[in-house]
Parts: structure tokens; sequence; C-alpha cells
């Protein structure tokens, strides 16, 4: 079974711009996580989204937002990008369930690097 | 509040040499427990979990974890580590998202 994949795995963009990255998730997963990793921060949970619908949300700006579609394909956008922004971008996948953030196990994928400029 | 601790930044073994590495965790409700691992440049591996049931659990690539609600640990050993295992591991907590340590990298002596 493949795993989760995301695209692209890197990508450089210029103060004020937005970005878009995506997530496919392993075949018959519903719920999909992001995660920001940066040096001073660590892994930081950005949002999760089963269903197409987001279920649960961390600590960021309004300028990180996401979308899942019915495939259970995922979508994270970051407009007006900061320097700041700068990190690699984790992607995890999981089955779901009826409760928010279910005890499943999440698997990663490999992440995409944005550098802003 | 909801939290992980890895003590260790940064730990240096031989090659063949035990391992442990520390996580504390600080969580109110029953805890489901995860061992990752990050190659440079890489996603994060699941190496281990425990949800419920026996304390000690088993992983991929030879570790372990024993979870003690006691002392609220959940540490990571390895009885012979191998050049291969040099890595960056994360110790995380559900709590409906997970919550990671700041990660213990670990450097392998020939």
């Amino acid at each position: 079974k493949a795993g989760v994949t995301q695209t692209p795995r890197y990508l450089i963009k210029t103060r004020g711009q937005q970005v878009t990255l995506s997530c496919s998730p392993i075949s018959g997963h519903r719920s999909v996580s992001w995660y920001q990793q940066t040096p001073g921060q660590g892994l930081q949970f950005l949002f999760e989204y089963f269903s197409e619908t987001q279920r649960n949300k961390g600590n960021f700006p309004g300028r990180f937002s996401g979308r899942q579609f019915s495939n259970s394909r995922s979508e994270m956008n970051v407009s007006t990008l900061e320097l700041g922004d700068s990190a690699l971008y984790l992607c995890a996948s999981s089955l779901g369930g009826t409760s928010g953030g279910a005890r499943d196990t999440q698997y990663f994928g490999p992440g995409t690097r944005l550098t802003v400029l | 509040a909801q939290s992980v601790t890895q003590p260790d930044i940064h730990i240096t073994v031989s090659e063949g040499a035990s391992l442990e590495l520390r996580c504390n965790y600080s969580y109110g409700a029953t805890p489901y427990l995860f061992w990752y691992v990050q190659s440079p440049g890489q996603g994060l591996q699941l190496l281990l979990k425990y949800f419920s049931g026996d304390t000690l659990v088993q992983g991929i690539k030879g570790f372990e974890a024993e979870f003690k609600r006691s002392q609220s640990s959940f540490n990571l050993r390895k009885p012979s580590v191998h050049w291969s295992d040099a890595a960056e591991y994360f110790c995380a907590v559900d709590t409906g998202k997970l919550i990671f340590g700041q990660g213990t990298t670990l450097q392998v002596k020939p």
C-alpha cells in the first residue's frame, strides 16, 4: 500500500506570496493532519481534517488554512508568507474515527520544505 | 497543560552499546503514546505505540518502550545500537492531536 505523499517536496517563495501544499493520504485513510516543523519551535500541530471537515485546529494565525476533498486528499494554504513560515510541513494520515482525533495511528509523509526569502 | 519532555537533546553512543531515550509526558487522561524517528530531510517513521495493555511494547528495528504510569514516562530502549540508528527521535502523546517532545538526536560512534 502506498504511503502518504506530499507535493511539492521543495518550494521557494518570497515574502507576501501565498503557497499551496498538497497531501495524498494512505488509501482508506479519512483523516489528514498537518504539522509544522522548525528548529526553534519543533513539531507543532496545525489542523486536522476528517470527512472534508476541519475537526481540530492548532494555534496558528488565520493565514494558515486547509481543506480536504471527497477523496480525502488535503491541501494546506499559507497566505501572505513571512520569513518565519520557512519550515518543513508534514502531513499525516490515519483511519480516523467517530471521535475527534481518534486514538489511531498517524502515518507521516516525507514533508514539503518551504523556504521563504 | 499537556506536554512531552525529552530531557536529552543529544546523545552519543558507541555502536553495539545499549540505548535508552527518555520521555516524560503530562496528560490528565489515559495517554496514547508514540515514538517516531526522523532521518535527515525525511518525514517521521513510526517506531512503536502504546494504547493500553502490556506496558512493554515492541516496535520495529529492535526498539522497545516501557510505559510507567507512576513516573509518567515512556522511555525507548534498544539493546544494541547500529550505525543506521543515527537519527532524531520524537516522543509524542495523542490528545486528539499529537503533541511532540523537542526530540533527541542520536549520534552513533563507530
